[in-house]
């Protein structure tokens, strides 16, 4: 089944240590996504891809990287995570808006980030 | 700009009851679609339903419906037949025709008692 993936589906790090949570994905959609979401809160976009355009969210925290080598992958990098980065990080895809508003976001299972 | 209002922080249903979850929006794109998605405590967010500004008729998906009213800006989720598996966090999205972004609203966390 075509689908959204995400590893790890938990990951540990320490205050400080660099940390990259991967998103692959068999829809061939062109747009990815990544969203922060802290406990009973709404998700909150960090950036998106366009194909290979990047849109950085004017709030997103420069310790927040992000690559995608090709269309089925991409990569959130947390350069240096905070205690205050202890979040599930969300992955998703869509279809670009010229295929029709219909399109929805098709999400990973999610990484749930710990910071110690 | 967009923005989605969800006023039910939290709401409790009998097990086989319908419940509504409101969701109110604001936008000036002439063109739009509204979207609801099931959070269960496992994290993954799941899609319901769709609709579309455009759609002459409320969508349905199963026990899942729609109550689209666009002169009011709302677009409130009805669940029929509540089972113990609804209970999640459930979030009203939106997004432009000219955008690929989805805008979301603070969600809803709905209890199913037996």
């Amino acid at each position: 089944d075509a689908m959204v993936i995400q590893n790890p589906r938990y990951q540990v790090t320490q205050f400080g240590k660099p940390v990259t949570l991967s998103c692959s994905q068999t829809l061939n959609h062109n747009v990815m996504y990544w969203y922060q979401q802290k406990s009973s809160q709404a998700p909150k976009l960090l950036f998106h891809y366009y194909d290979k355009d990047f849109n950085n969210e004017a709030d997103t925290p420069d310790n927040f990287q992000s690559r995608r080598p090709n269309t089925s992958f991409c990569f959130l990098d947390i350069r240096s995570p905070g205690l205050g980065d202890a979040a599930m990080y969300l992955c998703a895809t869509s279809r670009d808006r010229l295929a029709g508003g219909r399109e929805t976001q098709y999400f990973g299972p999610g990484t749930r980030l710990l910071v110690l | 700009a967009q923005k989605i209002t969800q006023t039910q922080p939290g709401m409790f249903v009998q097990e086989k009851e319908a419940v509504t979850l409101d969701c109110t929006y604001d936008t000036s794109d002439p063109s739009y679609g509204l979207f609801w998605y099931k959070q269960p405590s496992s994290g993954e967010m799941i899609f319901l339903i769709y609709q579309g500004s455009y759609d002459q008729q409320n969508a349905t998906e199963g026990r899942y419906s729609l109550n689209f009213q666009k002169a009011r800006k709302s677009a409130n989720l009805v669940i029929s037949a509540s089972q113990l598996g609804d209970s999640a966090m459930y979030f009203c999205a939106m997004k432009g025709a000219n955008f690929n972004k989805f805008y979301f609203g603070s969600g809803t966390k709905l209890n199913v008692k037996p």
